[in-house]
């Protein structure tokens, strides 16, 4: 079946815009999760979605950082006022409730 | 802070079996360990977990220390496409939310 999917696979933007990044899960999935890889590093957990609960965002760097989920589907992390320090992949998973996650193949962030 | 230590490099010939060490000497009673592997520019690909049992599933073998303070996934016939970054992860409960907690994995290079 359908991985999960997010777009752009690449993003150029100039200090100071705003940026949006997609992901849509795998179909059922019930928790949502972004991450942020920068260059050679591990990944940072961000935020989390799950069902109807409120979402953890306590990994959030700052409130430049903002995530939303429409119920079990689409969901949409907005950076406002892009820094280079945020220049990064930006990492999203789905899993069915606790279980294992699956990851898309990233949106490459670079703020110029 | 990473619960796991892992070698930051690792050489395999082609056709041998790989054997990636970690250690997670503070991992909880209840708390998982997830192997995951990273090929250049893509999304983290799931391999295998386990809590106290070893397990075997079609890409590798995960072996488990009684004590739980380490565990060695094995790639039984390195092939060259499974140079990638290997993460061994422990999933952690924090305030209801299952999250990874990744370390900076082990760049293993399997040699033709």
């Amino acid at each position: 079946g359908a991985g999960v999917s997010q777009s752009p696979s690449n993003k150029v933007t100039e200090k100071g815009k705003d940026v949006e990044l997609r992901c849509d899960p795998i179909s059922g999935h019930t928790a949502l999760y972004w991450y942020r890889q920068r260059l050679g590093q591990g990944l940072e957990f961000l935020i989390y979605f799950q069902g109807n609960s409120a979402p953890d965002k306590s990994g959030l760097p700052s409130d430049r950082f903002s995530a939303e989920r429409t119920g079990e589907s689409v969901s949409t992390l907005t950076i406002q006022r892009t820094q280079q320090e945020d220049s990064a992949v930006y990492l999203c998973a789905s899993s069915h409730l606790a279980d294992t996650q699956y990851f898309g193949p990233g949106t490459r962030l670079t703020v110029l | 802070d990473a619960k796991t230590t892992q070698p930051t490099s690792m050489d395999c010939a082609e056709g041998r079996a790989a054997n990636l060490p970690c250690n997670h000497s503070t991992i909880s009673g209840n708390e998982y360990v997830y192997w995951y592997r990273q090929i250049h520019s893509q999304g983290p690909q799931y391999i295998i977990h386990g809590l106290k049992n070893n397990e075997t599933n079609e890409m590798a073998s995960l072996i488990i220390t009684e004590d739980r303070k380490s565990s060695t996934l094995i790639l039984p016939h390195a092939t060259l496409r499974d140079t990638a970054v290997y993460y061994c992860i422990v999933r952690v409960r924090d305030s209801g939310t299952y999250k990874y907690i990744f370390g900076t994995g082990t760049r293993l290079k399997v040699l033709a």
